[in-house]
């Protein structure tokens, strides 16, 4: 079944304190990967889109990375400004389709 | 450039009524999806439009309907109102919305069925 995985489901970091999101996923065709940063109240806000095993992006405090079955987004030293949730989703060849996760939400305490 | 937009962005409605939420996506994209979003169950889909043509759809009654315009502007219709609607509406729209082309959101329409 296709399906992407997101964990933790919750993340409570002091300032400073970096760590992982992962991004897990069972889809076939992978024709993209995709990063999302949402608050609340608000529409998902896009981060980036990652295509192949091995590709990395990275912005300001933020990298992503990828795997043949998983995602990870690395946050480094991170803010109160970073606490939201974040979205991953995979795009695949067969019918064009979007699997989004159910996100990690994210608190940063200052 | 501007983003997807979105309105109304908030709405009350009785139950019963029906309801119509406007998008107009990026310029050039062609292809416009809704989302329903709620605490409990994440992003749901519930249409992807391409060139006027429904291409895909979600797993959501028939109450829920949707239409694309030749200037690539999407409508969503909701009739029959349930409390269970309530419910933050998402329109993304990508390029030619193939898996591969970032689908970007907009700010979104908060529905609020009384």
């Amino acid at each position: 079944e296709d399906q992407v995985t997101q964990s933790p489901e919750a993340l409570r970091l002091q300032e400073g304190e970096s760590s992982s999101l992962n991004c897990s996923y069972t889809v076939s065709g992978l024709r993209g990967l995709f990063w999302y940063r949402q608050d609340p109240g608000k529409g998902p806000e896009f981060l980036f889109t990652l295509y192949s095993a091995g590709e990395e992006k990275e912005k300001e405090r933020l990298k992503a990375t990828l795997t043949k079955k998983e995602s990870f987004l690395h946050i480094t030293a991170p803010k109160p400004e970073d606490s939201a949730t974040y979205l991953c989703a995979v795009g695949s060849s067969r019918f064009n389709k979007f699997y989004f996760g159910s996100g990690t939400k994210l608190n940063v305490k200052p | 450039k501007a983003g997807v937009t979105q309105t109304p962005r908030y709405l009350i409605k009785t139950r019963g009524q029906q309801v119509t939420l406007s998008c107009s996506p990026i310029s050039g994209h062609r292809s416009v999806s809704w989302y329903q979003q709620t605490p409990g169950q994440g992003l749901q889909f519930l249409f992807e439009y391409f060139s006027e043509t429904q291409r895909n759809k979600g797993n959501f009654p028939g109450r829920f309907s949707g239409r694309q315009f030749s200037n690539s502007r999407s409508e969503m219709n909701v009739s029959t109102l349930e409390l269970g609607d309530s419910a933050l509406y998402l329109c993304a729209s990508s390029l030619d919305g193939t898996g591969g082309n970032t689908i970007y959101f907009g700010e979104g329409s908060w529905l609020t069925v009384v």
